[in-house]
C-alpha cells in the first residue's frame, strides 16, 4: 500500500529563521513527489514538483531535496515570514496510476 | 492567473438527502480530480476523470457517488444518500497531465460539507 509519512507533525518557529520538514514515501513504482502548501481554509497550492532524476528543486525561499534510492525528501524554508504559517504537504504520485498520494502533513507556524 | 472555482462554500444537508457539488476547472486542463479532507485529516484521492471517463477510483468513492462532466466547463460530484461520515472538506483539481506526469495540479479551495 502506497504511504506518505511527514515529519514533524508541527513545529514553531521564529519570523526569520530557517526550518526542514522530512517526508518519507513507500510510493512504487514512483514517478514524482510534490510539496504543496495549504494555508488554513483553501485548497492546496504546489510548490515543486521533483521526478526520480531530480535531487534538488526551489520556489523562492523553498528548496525541496529528494533521494529517490532511500525514499526520502526534505522541504527546506529559508528567512521564515509570518505568511509561510501553514500545512505543509507532501504528495507523490505512482507511474501506473493517476492519483496522488498525500502525507499527513506539517503544521508550521511563524511567530514574530 | 487562471483558477479552479467551486460552489457552494459550505453545504449543509440533511442526512439521506442528495448533494452536488460544483466544480470549474481551468478552462484548457485535461485532467479533472476529486478529493475529500476530514477534518483534521489528510487529504484522500476520490476520483480522476479524463476524456470524459472515470480513469481511477478510490475504495471510498462507492456506489453513492458519481461525477459528471455535464457542459464542457462544469465538473460535479454527486452523492446521492449522504452519510454523517460524508461531511468533510471537499476538493476539486485540475491539470494539464496526469498524476504520472510533472504537471502541478491546481486545487480550488473547497466545498464543506455538513451532514446533519
Amino acid at each position: 500500500k502506497n504511504q506518505v509519512e511527514q515529519s514533524p507533525q508541527s513545529l514553531i518557529i521564529l519570523e526569520g529563521k530557517n526550518c526542514t520538514l522530512q517526508c518519507n514515501y513507500t510510493v512504487s513504482p514512483f514517478s514524482n513527489l510534490r510539496w504543496y502548501k495549504q494555508d488554513t481554509g483553501r485548497g492546496p497550492v504546489s510548490l515543486t514538483i521533483m521526478t526520480f532524476s531530480e535531487n534538488t528543486k526551489s520556489n523562492g525561499r523553498y528548496t525541496a531535496t529528494l533521494d529517490a534510492d532511500t525514499k526520502q525528501s526534505s522541504l527546506h524554508i529559508t528567512a521564515s515570514q509570518l505568511s509561510d504559517s501553514a500545512s505543509y504537504i507532501c504528495v507523490v504520485s505512482a507511474s501506473d496510476d493517476y492519483k496522488l498520494s498525500f502525507g499527513a502533513g506539517t503544521t508550521v507556524t511563524v511567530r514574530a | 492567473e487562471p483558477e479552479v472555482t467551486q460552489t457552494p462554500s459550505h453545504q449543509v444537508t440533511q442526512m439521506g438527502q442528495e448533494v452536488i457539488l460544483r466544480c470549474v476547472p481551468i478552462s484548457n486542463h485535461l485532467y479533472f480530480y476529486w478529493y475529500r479532507q476530514i477534518l483534521g485529516q489528510k487529504v484522500e484521492f476520490l476520483v480522476s476523470f479524463y476524456n470524459n471517463e472515470i480513469s481511477e477510483k478510490s475504495e471510498i468513492f462507492d456506489d453513492q457517488f458519481s461525477v459528471e462532466r455535464p457542459d464542457g466547463s462544469n465538473f460535479t460530484l454527486k452523492i446521492r444518500s449522504t452519510k454523517l461520515e460524508d461531511s468533510a472538506m471537499y476538493f476539486c483539481a485540475s491539470g494539464q497531465g496526469s498524476g504520472r506526469g510533472n504537471q502541478p495540479q491546481h486545487f480550488g479551495d473547497g466545498t464543506r460539507l455538513s451532514i446533519l
